[in-house]
């Protein structure tokens, strides 16, 4: 189908580790977004990306790291997770100034 | 910096009322405003995308206004269902010409039946 896929829907690591967040998209949209989502703060946004190779921090990038080398992928990255970064995190894509959401992936870092 | 809130951060009504939401935002130099839905465990779903030049947007029973002016948005839900139940958010620009977006917290509506 169609949409914005993100994998995998949950996970769960250790203090440390490397973690690779997967966001895969089939409409071509040129802007895509990853944002975590915490009770107390919202929707936070942590880098986002215009188009194939041009990415730029958001909000809250500290520990992270995109890239973004084919369109229809944009993976997030935590270099090494810390238990501040257990949250949601959405992926999303843009046209026409709507944004389009994936399901979420659930991490929680022990 | 966009700032954008949105009270009451919950809503209980009974089946068949109609009801407002609100939102605000500081920055008014947007060229549009976007309300979504988001159910439990799920992701966000857009409802409707209010350009500057427009004051409302319909889609089915939701109805969006925008007042750039005043810095203020509203959802209103006609004849409520049970199905309606979930956590609405309105998101605007960050800045002029901005494609991120600031979400306000949500506000968590539950119809009863």
């Amino acid at each position: 189908d169609a949409g914005i896929t993100q994998s995998p829907r949950y996970k769960i690591t250790e203090t440390g580790r490397q973690v690779t967040l997967m966001c895969h998209q089939t409409w071509s949209h040129s802007y895509m977004f990853w944002y975590r989502q915490d009770l107390g703060h919202g929707l936070r946004l942590i880098y986002y990306s215009a188009a194939a190779d041009i990415t730029d921090k958001g909000e809250v990038p500290d520990g992270y790291v995109v890239s973004r080398s084919k369109t229809e992928n944009f993976p997030l990255t935590l270099e090494s997770a810390t238990r501040s970064q257990t949250s949601v995190y959405f992926c999303a894509s843009s046209r026409n100034n709507i944004q389009y959401f994936g399901a979420g992936t659930r991490l929680s870092v022990l | 910096k966009q700032e954008v809130t949105q009270i009451p951060a919950a809503l209980s009504v009974p089946e068949g009322e109609n009801l407002v939401l609100n939102c605000s935002f500081t920055d008014s130099a947007i060229y549009n405003l976007q309300w979504f839905r988001q159910d439990p465990g799920k992701g966000l779903t857009s409802l409707l995308l209010i350009q500057s030049s427009q004051r409302e947007q319909t889609s089915g029973r939701l109805n969006a206004s925008l007042d750039k002016s005043s810095g203020r948005s509203t959802l209103y839900i006609a004849a409520s269902q049970p199905g309606d139940s979930a956590t609405y958010l309105c998101a605007a620009p960050s800045g002029a010409g901005s494609y991120q977006l600031t979400f306000g917290k949500g506000t968590k509506l539950s119809v009863i039946p």
